[in-house]
Parts: structure tokens; C-alpha cells; sequence
């Protein structure tokens, strides 16, 4: 099963964007990527996913290499309410179990 | 839509005593999950459901007991409740399991203190 590796804790400053690695050098062909938040104890939030190619949506962007074994979410413009925790998730198998890290704890600074 | 609802929002159990944890979703949604938070922790799958009438072990199944009532709901039961099950609990649910690409919706969570 791939595992992630993410820092414990990034600061940016409001309205700079922040830029979240992920290290998944385990990832198997067939696993997806996923990003979720979780906003001060809140219920997790589906932010993006992605399998080989970059994505975007109203959210972040998701870049990820061409070898696959690492990534990053990127908040263009981040707000103070961007402030949480964000998981980044490789699918474990097909039955749809979601592993959740320790994640990232992003502080956007006014 | 509501999306994904729990009850309650908090409780505090006595060592031994059972309580049943409530989810709802009013999104079609064909799967549901259970998962634990611990403080400073990701979260935790318990027990999932791919469809009605089916029912699977996550990660930590032990001292939990699931039920698949309908569509809509799926309730969390700890038959005697420990101190080690002080933990917050999040229900979420998605289309399908068994897809690559499937997104998960996660209620607010109920946050459960065994004393």
C-alpha cells in the first residue's frame, strides 16, 4: 500500500499562494491522489484528486511529477479560512478505504 | 440537502454503558463509512458499507458494531463503551465503492467521552 509523507506544518501569508507537498513514492499505477482539509475539528473536506496529469479546479490546482511519486496542492490566493489541516490520500484499494496521515497543518497569516 | 448528518453532536458514556451513533445522508449515495479521530490524529476507519444490506471491518473494528438500516442510514453501536473509544466519530458516505475516483462527503462528527 503507497504511503504519504507530508511536513507537519506550513505558514503563508494571506493572499500568497501555498503550495503543499506530498511525498508518495510507494504509488502504485492504479492509485489515484486525493486532498482533503479539515477545518478546526470540522468534518474532512474533499478538496481534489488526480491521476497523472495536473488538475484544476474552483479550489486548487494539483500538480503531480511525471514519475508520479510526489505532488502539490497549490491554494492560489490563500485566505485566512484556508487556515486547517490537509490530508493528502493515495487509494489503499477498491473498496474505497481512505487513509488518513497525520496531514499538513496550514496557518495563513494576515 | 442536508448532505451527511450525525447524532448526536456529543456525549459522555460511563465505562461499560452502550449507546448507538446515527448517521443520515440524503445525497443517493450508495456507500457510507465510519471513522475515528483521536486528538492530534488522522482519522480511522472502522466499519464500511458498499451498498444496502452489506457491511465490511476498516482498520479498528474492534468493540464496534455497525448496521446498515436502509439507503439513507447507518448506525455506529458500542455495546460497552471504554475509555480507549473517547474519540471524535465521523460518518461520510460517497456513490460507490469500489471506484478509483470515488469522493467522500464526511458529516460534522460526535464528539464522545467515555469516563
Amino acid at each position: 500500500d503507497a504511503k504519504t509523507t507530508q511536513p507537519p506544518s506550513m505558514d503563508c501569508a494571506e493572499g500568497r499562494a501555498a503550495n503543499l507537498p506530498c511525498n508518495h513514492s510507494t504509488i502504485s499505477g492504479n492509485e489515484y491522489v486525493y486532498w482533503y482539509r479539515q477545518i478546526h475539528s470540522q468534518g474532512p473536506q474533499y478538496i481534489i484528486h488526480g491521476l497523472k496529469n495536473n488538475e484544476t479546479n474552483e479550489m486548487a490546482s494539483l500538480i503531480i511529477t511525471e514519475d508520479r511519486k510526489s505532488s502539490t496542492l497549490i491554494l492560489p490566493h490563500a485566505t485566512l479560512r484556508d487556515t486547517a489541516v490537509y490530508y493528502c490520500i493515495v487509494r489503499v484499494n477498491l473498496n474505497n478505504d481512505m487513509r488518513f496521515g497525520a496531514g499538513t497543518r496550514l496557518t495563513v497569516k494576515p | 440537502n442536508a448532505g451527511v448528518t450525525q447524532t448526536p453532536k456529543f456525549q459522555v458514556l460511563k465505562t461499560g454503558q452502550s449507546m448507538t451513533l446515527q448517521c443520515a445522508q440524503d445525497m443517493n449515495h450508495n456507500s457510507m463509512y465510519w471513522y475515528r479521530q483521536d486528538p492530534g490524529m488522522g482519522l480511522r476507519l472502522i466499519y464500511y458499507s458498499a451498498s444496502e444490506g452489506t457491511t465490511d471491518k476498516g482498520e479498528v473494528p474492534n468493540g464496534y458494531n455497525v448496521s446498515r438500516l436502509n439507503k439513507r442510514e447507518f448506525s455506529l453501536r458500542l455495546e460497552s463503551a471504554a475509555p480507549s473509544q473517547t474519540s471524535v466519530y465521523f460518518c461520510a458516505s460517497s456513490i460507490t465503492s469500489g471506484g478509483t475516483t470515488d469522493t467522500q462527503y464526511f458529516g460534522p462528527g460526535t464528539r464522545l467521552t467515555v469516563l
